[in-house]
């Protein structure tokens, strides 16, 4: 199976903040890497499929990159609506592993 | 809009068969695409359980396998999800999502999810 390794665990900035995170496959995924947005209380929210492409309707302050095995997620100016729990998906060969997670707080 | 909606059971007994359904709105599950089982323990992170497709073919986590079935009925646009002989580490919130499946695999739409204990 493959694993994805996401850092950091949590994460503590100001707003307006650029604020990077990362997530590592332990085998070359391509390009299959999707970002999602999980408030306290609700379901995950999709922001990017397919490492970089943005889903409908979400600001463009939030972006991806990256392929093979590291990928990063970005959020270019931090909201104070952006509170939240930020999850990476990988999937491949009719598997699909999330990250552990990454809790982004305000500072 | 596509809704899903999650129901069963808030309460299970160890070593007894979790059951739940996701009720499908705004789109007819017979159109396509594959229709997933997420779960999530308390205080802990997203865990892919199984997905199913419109024709009933699926494909499950390998560490749940032996445990899972989903099932589809079409007539009824719902899908279910069976786990059997289930433990204390099985309590979590259980979401159902559409899951676009083609060069890319990604969940765009998901239930509000429904908290399943297991307990005696």
């Amino acid at each position: 199976d493959i694993q994805m390794t996401q850092s950091p665990s949590s994460l503590s900035a100001s707003v307006g903040d650029r604020v990077t995170i990362t997530c590592q496959a332990s085998q070359d995924i391509s390009n299959y890497l999707n970002w999602y947005q999980q408030k306290p209380g609700k379901a995950p929210k999709l922001l990017i499929y397919d490492a970089s492409n943005l889903e409908t309707g979400v600001p463009s302050r939030f972006s991806g990159s990256g392929s093979g095995t590291d990928f990063t997620f970005t959020i270019s100016s931090l909201q104070p609506e952006d509170i939240a729990t930020y999850y990476c998906q990988q999937y491949d060969n009719l598997s699909i592993t999330f990250g552990q997670g990454t809790r982004l707080e305000i500072k | 809009q596509v809704q899903l909606q999650e129901s069963g059971p808030g309460l299970v007994k160890p070593s007894e068969t979790l059951s739940l359904t996701c009720a499908v709105s705004g789109y007819s599950i017979s159109s396509g695409y594959y229709w997933g089982w997420i779960r999530q323990p308390p205080g802990k992170g997203l865990e892919w359980i199984g997905s199913i497709y419109h024709s009933g073919s699926t494909y499950y986590n390998p560490s749940l396998k032996s445990r899972v079935t989903i099932s589809v009925d079409t007539s009824k646009n719902q899908f279910s999800l069976k786990l059997s002989s289930v433990t204390a580490a099985d309590t979590a919130v259980y979401y159902c999502a559409r899951e676009y499946s083609s060069s890319v695999d990604y969940f765009d739409y998901w239930g509000q999810g429904t908290l399943v204990t297991v307990s005696s």
